[in-house]
């Protein structure tokens, strides 16, 4: 299957602060991203949905200006947590497909906020 | 609102035998339906799709079969092997893709 990277596996950062998360599409040309986010014992839950060169769709109950979200390029795009808080503590996967159905995962990131 | 559900939270089975996967949805406008294996602090990996049009796809020791009628799919996988103990999402696509809550495969040696 496709590769999907993202970067890094995981974070510890200060309330308060803000973390960016990168994810590359290394062998396909991603028109589209997703990025999730997993609460333990949960299923994934869709935070946004993002196409190159266009703003990114938030899911409801998402705040977009706490969640940014880039998709610069065909390859890659970032998730930015500003203004990180506790309860924003989780993990964090993005997904990455082209024009076929089939979505690839990254690795996913722990994101600890102290 | 459960667009896709996977009402059993765990199987165990006995290696070499058949594991089988179950899913539902409530959505017919769902075009595609895809499984993936999820390993804890990973993200999911792709394993088998399906498209609405077609009721079965066989890849391996891994088949999907899709009732449309009774809006249900499942996984089949035959043999089991410990190496598939994970947890198995499935996902149906209609733009974007929604997951069910994961069945947890346990496959004993």
């Amino acid at each position: 299957g496709a590769v999907v990277s993202q970067h890094p596996s995981w974070v510890i950062c200060k309330s308060g602060t803000s973390v960016k998360i990168e994810c590359r599409s290394l062998d396909f040309q991603a028109t589209t991203m997703f990025w999730y986010r997993q609460f333990p014992k949960q299923s994934l839950m869709l935070m946004a949905t993002s196409n190159e060169g266009s703003k990114a769709t938030y899911e409801q109950g998402v705040e977009k200006d706490k969640f940014l979200i880039n998709h610069a390029s065909l390859t890659l795009s970032t998730l930015t947590v500003t203004s990180a808080h506790p309860e924003d503590s989780s993990f964090y996967i993005c997904s990455a497909r082209d024009k076929a159905p089939e979505a690839f995962f990254g690795q996913g990131t722990r994101l600890t906020v102290v | 609102d459960q667009q896709v559900k996977q009402n059993s939270p765990s199987l165990s089975v006995q290696e070499g035998r058949i594991s089988i996967l179950n899913c539902d949805y409530t959505n017919s406008m769902f075009d595609y339906f895809l499984w993936y294996k999820k390993y804890p602090a990973e993200g999911p990996t792709f394993l088998i799709s399906i498209s609405s049009i077609k009721d079965k796809n066989e890849d391996g020791r891994f088949t999907v079969f899709l009732n449309k009628s009774a809006k249900h799919l499942s996984l089949h996988i035959v043999p089991s092997q410990p190496g598939d103990s994970a947890v198995y999402f499935c996902a149906a696509l209609y733009g974007k893709l929604t997951f069910g809550q994961g069945t947890i495969l346990t496959v004993h040696p």
